[in-house]
């Protein structure tokens, strides 16, 4: 069964570029579209974007201007860079694989605080 | 994109009981394809249900989904004590995907 592991800074500097890798294990990356997904801390859950094996990309327009996503295949990781962060910007940020649209493989989630 | 509303915002039953939590759309939902999700804190969500009343891989069949359009609703036949917790629904019939706010099933 495929699992996935985010991984990255737990604390970053408003006005800063956010950096996430999310590893992939037991299937190849190129079976799945991979997303991020975040939930501020006590609030509900905003779909970022997804990557495709192939480099394809698609963005939630509310945040498309600040968000790039890319795929390693070498390594079976994708990443996120989230830029110009704000405090809005703290939440834990999950990495989801799915085939379909809904999202049925989760990893554990990260962390990720804004603050100087 | 669709503003996905849940109600009630918390339901609180006893171990037992019928869990009906609602999931409204602003605009049809096409293909019925909303899931929902469990999530308890400091976990991952965990997808229930997909395409409105699949269940997912592993999921005990207490759980069902039905509805079609702007109406759908998770139901919890009889609340075990895993069952507390927070659900949420999904719809990926449009771009960008979107949530519900959450209903939180407590115990009384």
């Amino acid at each position: 069964q495929v699992q996935q592991q985010e991984s990255g800074p737990g604390l970053v500097k408003p006005s800063e570029t956010l950096s996430l890798t999310c590893t992939v294990s037991g299937d190849s990356i190129s079976s799945y579209y991979w997303s991020w997904i975040r939930q501020p801390p006590g609030k509900g859950l905003e779909w970022i974007g997804y990557v495709y094996y192939s480099g394809s990309t698609k963005f939630n327009p509310s945040l498309k201007s600040r968000v790039s996503m890319s795929v390693d295949r070498s390594k079976n990781q994708f990443s996120l860079k989230l830029n110009s962060l704000t405090a809005a910007d703290t939440a834990v940020y999950y990495c989801a694989g799915h085939r379909g649209g809904f999202f049925d493989n989760w990893g554990q989630g990260i962390l990720v605080t804004v603050s100087s | 994109e669709i503003v996905l509303t849940q109600s009630p915002g918390t339901l609180s039953l006893s171990p037992g009981e019928r869990a009906t939590l609602s999931c409204r759309a602003s605009q049809t939902v096409s293909g019925r394809y909303l899931a929902w999700f469990q999530q308890k804190p400091g976990q991952a969500p965990r997808l229930l249900i997909y395409d409105a009343s699949n269940r997912a891989s592993g999921i005990p069949d207490r759980f069902s989904g039905s509805g079609s359009g702007t109406d759908f609703i998770l139901t919890i036949s009889r609340l075990e004590p895993e069952d507390f917790a927070m659900y949420y629904c999904q719809q990926y019939g449009s771009s960008p995907q979107t949530f519900g706010q959450g209903t939180k099933v407590e115990i009384k």
